[in-house]
């Protein structure tokens, strides 16, 4: 079972969109529609941001959105701002009930 | 509100094995469904999902660490423990606990975690 392939780093400038990938497997994100993001700031516990690809958490801001086309997952950041600048990991359902997460990205706001 | 704070050495020592506990409030796990999940993350590193436990006491581990864990829960006293045997300096890490709403779920809340210290 091996981490989701998320890109290191990913940085846009206040106001843009970005969008951050994580591509699995057929026995992971392929597999289910549980794919979940994290938003993790320096020395702080990770914060559910998106679940079951889509679904945004009470609290959470519309400009985070998800989608996920066949192995690969997308967390989608619309206008950006300061405040979003922390680590991105996503984690899916895998088969035999297991969990794996993503290897994080880095989001910088010019 | 839901809040779960982790609890157990800061420091072990090479092939000491490591007990850590969960304790929560804010909900029961007996409520049907209900899930609670240690991951953990070494300094600098991603995130690493490592065991889980429900509600009807179905406990699922890491198949790459599957050998070392074991996950048990005290319900009455609101408590989830995560044991790992044979530590190693690879293992140094903050430990977190999360708190799964059901089955396959994501995890909605999380520990503040602990940091593990393996020294050799």
């Amino acid at each position: 079972q091996s981490a989701l392939t998320q890109p290191a780093s990913v940085s846009g400038s206040p106001g843009q969109s970005i969008t951050i990938s994580c591509t699995g497997t057929s026995s992971d994100v392929g597999a289910y529609n549980y794919v979940s993001w994290y938003q993790q700031h320096p020395g702080k516990a990770p914060k559910l941001m998106l679940y079951d690809v889509t679904k945004r958490p009470s609290g959470v801001s519309n400009r985070f959105s998800g989608s996920k086309s066949g192995n690969t997952a997308s967390l989608t950041i619309s206008g950006l701002q300061a405040e979003d600048e922390a680590d991105y990991y996503c984690c899916s359902y895998a088969r035999s009930n297991t969990w794996v997460f993503g290897t994080g990205t880095k989001v910088t706001v010019l | 509100q839901i809040s779960l704070k982790e609890s157990g050495p800061t420091l072990v020592k090479a092939t000491q094995t490591l007990t850590l506990t969960c304790t929560f409030s804010g909900f029961s796990l007996s409520t049907t469904g209900v899930g609670v999940g240690w991951i953990r993350q070494p300094p600098g590193k991603a995130l690493e999902w490592l065991a889980l436990i429900y509600w009807d006491g179905d406990k699922r581990y890491s198949p790459s660490l599957n050998s070392r864990l074991t996950i048990t829960k005290d319900t009455s006293k609101n408590q989830v423990v995560l044991t790992m045997t044979n530590m190693d300096p690879v293992d140094t890490a903050t430990y977190l606990c999360a708190h799964s709403l059901s089955v396959a779920a994501a995890f909605d809340y999380w520990g503040q975690g602990t940091l593990v210290t393996v020294s050799s």
